[in-house]
């Protein structure tokens, strides 16, 4: 059981916006910056963002935010190439350790 | 651009130790700011942090492994290990390193390796 919780899968058309979710607590996403990483058909995961920062190489259709407990990851304008999954994490204080959601597959229609 | 590669045996029997290597380059493993990690992916499951190392040799273990884990840096060659002792088939996953950024009081990962797949088999 993840730390973190995110949706098991979500979709979209070509050109919508869409959002993925990640909650915890405020041991963690309460408490510290949020990053998000992509992970394509299985492959290595890539970083998308911390905070609200992008990393590089990354389009600016791609956004992060929080409030409270719950990050979210934006995608605007949704693309073939954004179909994976992407996976949440911070820091635990509580842990003293990063911890990770269980992944969201995002799929594009 | 940093990259990081993974090394070591495929397969791996019940009760021996998984070993694997992780070669940096394209950035200094002795830098203030990062720390060498690495996590694990079980198939078709999430990711798990597993334990990071500094520069200096630090480990940071995951609770639950730590009684069967050590990490270790060789700055010499630009590398750090894992060493995971007396595994079973529930090991059985890709292994991933990674750099964790510092920021502030937490860590992030920003440069991943491309994983390898251990097999915990007789």
């Amino acid at each position: 059981q993840s730390a973190l919780t995110q949706e098991a899968s979500v979709s979209g058309t070509v050109g919508q916006e869409v959002t993925l979710s990640c909650t915890g607590n405020s041991n963690n996403i309460g408490s510290y910056a949020v990053a998000w990483y992509q992970q394509i058909s299985h492959g290595a995961p890539k970083t998308v963002m911390f905070g609200n920062s992008l990393s590089s190489g990354i389009p600016d259709r791609f956004s992060g935010s929080k409030s409270g407990t719950t990050a979210s990851l934006t995608i605007s304008g949704l693309q073939p190439e954004d179909e994976a999954d992407y996976y949440c994490s911070t820091w635990d204080y509580s842990l003293s350790a990063p911890v990770f959601g269980g992944g969201t597959k995002l799929t594009v229609l | 651009q940093v990259q990081l590669q993974e090394s070591g045996p495929g397969l791996v029997k019940p009760s021996q130790t998984l070993s694997l290597t992780c070669a940096v380059s394209g950035g200094s493993i002795s830098s203030d700011d990062y720390y060498w990690s690495w996590i694990r992916q079980h198939p078709g499951k999430g990711l798990e942090w597993i334990g990071y190392i500094y520069y200096s040799g630090s480990p940071y273990y995951k609770s639950s492994l730590q009684s069967r884990l050590t990490i270790s840096v060789d700055t010499s060659k630009s590398q750090f290990s894992l060493r995971l002792y007396s595994v079973t088939a529930a090991d059985t996953a890709v292994y991933y390193c990674a750099r964790a950024r510092r920021v502030g009081d937490m860590l992030y990962f920003d440069y991943w390796g491309q994983g390898t797949l251990v097999t915990v088999s007789s």
